[in-house]
């Protein structure tokens, strides 16, 4: 299986702070790497596919990057909804995984 | 657009067979090729279970695979997951999912407890 790494596990910030999550992968998994939003009690929520490309509706604020192994998920300007919990996931191979989860906190 | 909705028991019992329907709304469950499975335990993280495709081809996860089957009905617009021989481990969230770009769509979740 591909092992998903994000880091870090948690990170406090504040509104307007620009938020950058990092993602892993165990072997190049070329860009089939998705990001998703959960918040407590909530289904999660799709933002971003093919490493970069926005799902429709997603805010222009969320932004994603990389290729291979290494991936980034930008926040620009964090706002009070952002707070959340966010996965990465690979669908290069099977058995599909998500990494372990990074939760967004107000400072 | 389209919307999905878990239906199914919310407490099975241990060696028990949890059965989970997911109903496609909005749309038909044909218009897309490839429909998922992801559950999440009580304060853990996404597990994928797996999927089925148009064709009724099915991926699983190796940690559940012998004890797992997904299928779909086109004629009800709904894909359904079985797991056999639950355990406590198997107590969480259950979640179904289209699969397009990414698992874009995604229902709300019902929540099963495996308990005697």
């Amino acid at each position: 299986d591909i092992q998903m790494t994000q880091s870090p596990s948690s990170l406090s910030a504040s509104v307007g702070d620009r938020v950058t999550i990092t993602c892993r992968a165990s072997q190049g998994i070329s860009n089939y790497l998705a990001w998703f939003q959960q918040k407590p009690g909530k289904a999660p929520k799709s933002l971003i596919y093919a490493a970069s490309n926005l799902q429709s509706g997603v805010p222009s604020k969320f932004s994603g990057s990389g290729s291979g192994t290494d991936f980034t998920l930008t926040i620009s300007s964090l706002q009070p909804e952002d707070f959340a919990t966010y996965y990465c996931q690979q669908y290069n191979s099977y058995p599909r995984t998500f990494g372990q989860g990074t939760k967004v906190e107000i400072k | 657009q389209v919307q999905l909705q878990e239906s199914g028991p919310g407490l099975v019992k241990p060696s028990g067979t949890l059965s989970l329907t997911c109903a496609v709304s909005g749309g038909s469950i044909s218009s897309s090729d490839c429909w998922s499975w992801v559950r999440q335990p009580p304060g853990k993280g996404l597990e994928w279970i797996g999927e089925i495709y148009q064709s009724e081809s099915t991926n699983y996860n190796p940690s559940l695979k012998s004890r797992v089957t997904i299928s779909i009905d086109k004629s009800k617009n709904q894909f359904s997951l079985k797991l056999s021989s639950v355990t406590a481990a198997d107590t969480a969230v259950y979640y179904c999912a289209r699969e397009e770009v990414g698992l874009d769509v995604w229902g709300q979740g019902t929540t099963v407890t495996v308990s005697s």
